[in-house]
């Protein structure tokens, strides 16, 4: 157990629709990351928050958007939702913001778009 | 855009055999990290490498950074079972941005 919480775990919704994926890192930790992996793909790295803001933004599409709260969850929100967007959804947290350390993964939230 | 590609995708070897893969990246990195995927689950992280040249150890894992600190390789001794999934690196590119490579599939047959 990472002590990354991610929820849902499983999720199907058709195209058009709009999800929320939501991260609680582990306690202390101040970063978070969403990476997406499509089946039996890399991991492609979204976007990063420290304390609540915008630290560094990957192959983002501009349908996607992301958060970090004050309480340092997180939520990935995705829009006019298409089949290519069906993947696994990581998000990861680290101690700091200066990424020296190791990333601690959630078990992910796998999305199914039909 | 910044690439770590990794070779090659897919190994599968007999149990007890070394098993290699290599890390390139288009440009220099901070820093590289290993991490393994076991099938169903999630990353989890095996070593950081921070200087150049740089070699750990983890039991039968070896971890190489290249003196350019542009590649990197993870060598695996008598394989196990247990060391089936998927090893992906991922570079520090800039302050902020972990690239994970394409990762490479192993495949142990016993």
């Amino acid at each position: 157990d990472s002590g990354v919480t991610q929820t849902p775990k499983h999720l199907i919704t058709a195209t058009g629709q709009r999800v929320t994926l939501r991260c609680s890192p582990r306690s202390g930790d101040l970063s978070v990351y969403w990476y997406q992996q499509s089946l039996d793909q890399g991991l492609q790295f979204l976007i990063q928050y420290y304390n609540g803001e915008e630290r560094a933004k990957g192959n983002i599409l501009e349908r996607f958007s992301a958060q970090q709260f004050p309480d340092l969850h997180s939520e990935l929100n995705l829009s006019s939702l298409e089949l290519g967007d069906s993947a696994l959804y990581f998000c990861a947290s680290s101690e700091s913001g200066v990424n020296t350390g190791e990333l601690f993964f959630g078990e992910g939230s796998r999305l199914t778009v039909l | 855009g910044q690439q770590v590609m990794q070779i090659p995708q897919y190994q599968h070897v007999q149990e007890g055999e070394d098993f290699t893969t290599y890390c390139n990246s288009s440009t220099t990195l901070s820093n590289i990290q290993w991490y393994k995927q076991r099938p169903g689950g999630h990353p989890v992280f095996l070593i950081q490498l921070v200087k150049s040249g740089e070699v750990k150890k983890q039991k039968r894992l070896t971890f190489q950074f290249g003196e350019a600190k542009k590649n990197s390789s993870l060598h695996i001794t008598a394989t196990q079972t247990t060391d089936v999934g998927t090893y992906f690196c991922a570079g520090l590119a800039g302050t902020y941005k972990y690239i994970f490579g394409t990762g490479t599939r192993l495949k142990v047959l016993a």
